[in-house]
């Protein structure tokens, strides 16, 4: 069955360092997500990406944060200069055209920030 | 404001005790919502969404729009049942999560 693949599966990175995650989503899927759960806290959206551009973003996805899908199959997440409070589960998620379609998720990142 | 209130962090019984995990939303419109699970080491995935009217894994939900209810509901629980359940609402192409609740299946 097709899954989600996310790498790295942990990365610890020292303040101010740029990070990439990245994301393979399943072939056919047409919708990317990431979101992020600080431990202990829920699960964020923060942005979704359809057709090559950011379809809906949320308050937290702010300039330090981009998003690529380089070829047709990663996608991207770039943290600049990270923060102490950016440690947290970065979780990739795609899902089909279907209007009702399902969101299937990666396994996450894990970001630590020292 | 879209919103998913799921006010118990822990919920704890034992095997063969029905099982209720409340959800409440806050949505203009017709709302969409799901149950998501994540059992230990695995990732989230989907358990159930309101349109489909399905029970999966012996679990159901029922949309309540007076109450803004969405409970998940098990007649009796078993121990492979334990993992965090999430509720989530669709609020345009996204989801919006709860906090989630921690089952924990006792023997």
């Amino acid at each position: 069955e097709p899954e989600v693949t996310q790498t790295p599966s942990h990365q610890v990175t020292q303040m101010g360092q740029e990070v990439i995650l990245r994301c393979v989503p399943i072939s056919n899927h047409l919708y990317f997500y990431w979101y992020r759960q600080i431990l202990g806290q829920k699960v964020e959206f923060l942005v979704s990406f359809y057709n090559n551009e950011i379809s809906e973003k949320s308050e937290i996805f702010d300039d330090q944060f981009s998003v690529e899908r380089p070829d047709g199959s990663n996608f991207t997440l770039k943290i600049r200069s990270t923060k102490l409070e950016d440690s947290a589960m970065y979780f990739c998620a795609s899902r089909t055209d279907s209007n009702t379609g399902e969101l299937f998720f990666g396994e996450g990142s894990r970001l630590t920030v020292l | 404001a879209q919103r998913v209130t799921q006010p118990e962090k822990l919920l704890s019984v034992f095997k063969g005790a029905p099982v209720e995990l409340k959800c409440n939303y806050s949505y203009s419109g017709s709302p969409e919502l799901f149950w998501y699970v994540q059992y230990s080491r695995q990732r989230l995935q989907l358990l159930l969404r309101h349109i489909s009217r399905e029970s999966i894994k012996g679990f159901t939900a029922d949309l309540n729009k007076g109450e803004t209810s969405f409970h998940l509901k098990k007649p009796f629980a078993q121990e492979e049942d334990s993992a965090m359940y999430y509720c989530a609402l669709r609020g345009g192409y996204k989801l919006i999560f709860g906090s989630g609740t921690r089952l924990l299946v006792r023997p």
